[in-house]
């Protein structure tokens, strides 16, 4: 079965703090994307990662993708609350969505 | 640009009814996608277009679910008879087809089923 897993599925971290997400998924993929989604709200892209060990940085995210484990990971360094929301990792070939990682950053 | 817009943005219906939800994906963009999410099911592709053309409608649940994209502008997903599982929000994206295209997403049409 084709699956996209994410993990953890709840993350409370204090601010100031670091950590990671972690997504695997069961089959190979040309493109990987991260997004991030607000209560209520709609997703918003973050990353496209395209190429086995390919990096990225946005302020405190950075996103990583290594296709030989099927891995992507997204680290969170030095929380801060605006952070908090819930996070997808999504595999371009089957345009199949991660579970999510929702996140609850704590002052 | 304006985005990806949906219409309605609210819609609250009885079962048996049909629903029509609208799209109007981001111009220039070739590929657009039609998603349901759920907090049981999570976020799930119904069916996606490329150039008008529908791809791959695998994930449209059942026969009551139809999509259709007359032109490069504009897409509906049907709805008919509707019913109470299919409440969820329903979200519209697109996408070019450059090779760090990601797609972006519509603000979602809340559709609930009474």
């Amino acid at each position: 079965e084709l699956k996209v897993e994410q993990n953890p599925l709840f993350l409370s971290m204090q601010e100031g703090k670091n950590y990671t997400i972690y997504c695997n998924y069961s089959t190979t993929s040309d493109r990987l994307y991260w997004y991030r989604q607000d209560p209520g709200k709609s997703l918003e892209s973050l990353f496209v990662l395209l190429s086995n060990g390919a990096v990225k940085q946005e302020g405190r995210l950075m996103a990583s993708l290594d296709t030989k484990a099927r891995l992507s990971t997204l680290h969170i360094t030095a929380a801060v609350h605006d952070l908090s929301a819930t996070y997808f990792c999504a595999v371009e070939s089957l345009y199949i969505f991660g579970t999510g990682t929702r996140l609850k950053v704590l002052a | 640009d304006a985005g990806v817009i949906q219409s309605p943005r609210h819609e609250v219906t009885e079962m048996g009814q049909e629903v029509t939800l609208r799209c109007k994906p981001i111009s220039g963009h070739d590929y657009l996608f039609w998603y349901r999410q759920t907090m049981m099911r999570g976020l799930e592709l119904l069916i996606y277009f490329n150039n008008n053309v529908p791809i791959d409608d695998s994930g449209m649940p059942e026969d009551r679910f139809s999509a259709k994209m007359p032109n490069a502008s504009f897409s509906t997903l049907k709805i008919q008879p509707s019913e109470p599982r299919d409440s969820a929000v329903y979200f519209c994206a697109s996408r070019g087809d450059r090779g760090m295209d990601t797609q972006y997403f519509g603000p979602g049409t809340r559709l609930t089923v009474l």
